[in-house]
């Protein structure tokens, strides 16, 4: 049972344009959502959260909106650079117990220069 | 600021063998996660500790997987009898207490079963 989903597997963007990333879960209880960074052999880097509380969170070039009426989270990446590159997760955690994180299964973003 | 970090990066064993992986978290995280990610997958859930108490197991966890957190720093993973199935990265976070504070990573151990 895949609770939380990222349907498209990759995604190639031009650099300097959008790129946006999506993500969708099923449990009700979630509450709190992330966004990784994964680079080859290394581990996944924090990038951005939002608490399902707002449906907006900013930070420089990144952007995380969440429709808790669709459970559906998105990431934006404006303007996209090649640097972005890599693996993106998204997470999901409830707010109980030991705050463990389900991932989806990765979206990988290529930014063609 | 050091960041969590995770010995040794690559292991590779013979099926059958033993191994075990350490993680140290960042010093003043008194939470800590133990994760493993196969191919095309994101990363699963195995275990959580509080300070020293292990307060959660997946069931991913077999009998032969045991995690310690002696003294509520470091942790360690042990896998006994490995088999081919096991070889993933291994991946341990830590964060500190409160309710939605967010785990930060270590670069993993990647795990090769022959």
């Amino acid at each position: 049972d895949q609770q939380v989903k990222q349907n498209s597997p990759s995604l190639s963007v031009q650099e300097g344009r959008i790129s946006i990333l999506n993500c969708d879960y099923t449990n009700s209880m979630f509450d709190y959502f992330l966004w990784y960074k994964k680079y080859p052999a290394e581990g996944p880097t924090f990038l951005i959260s939002i608490s399902s509380i707002k449906d907006k969170n900013e930070d420089g070039r990144f952007t995380v909106f969440l429709n808790k009426s669709a459970k559906h989270l998105s990431l934006h990446i404006v303007p996209s650079q090649p640097g972005d590159s890599a693996v993106y997760f998204c997470a999901a955690s409830g707010s109980s117990g030991t705050y463990k994180y389900i991932f989806g299964t990765g979206t990988r973003l290529k930014v063609l220069a | 600021d050091t960041g969590v970090s995770q010995n040794p990066r690559h292991k590779i064993t013979k099926r059958g063998q033993n191994v075990t992986f350490r993680c140290d978290p960042i010093s003043e995280h008194n939470r800590l996660y133990w994760y493993r990610q196969t191919l095309g997958q994101g990363p699963e859930f195995l275990t959580y500790f509080q300070n020293e108490a292990q307060l959660e197991k997946s069931r991913l966890l077999s009998d032969r997987f045991s995690a310690e957190r002696p003294k509520g720093s470091f942790s360690t993973l042990e896998i006994q009898r490995t088999e081919q199935g096991d070889s993933a990265m291994y991946l341990c976070a830590s964060r500190t207490g409160g309710n939605q504070e967010t785990q930060y990573f270590g670069p993993g151990t990647r795990l090769l079963v022959l």
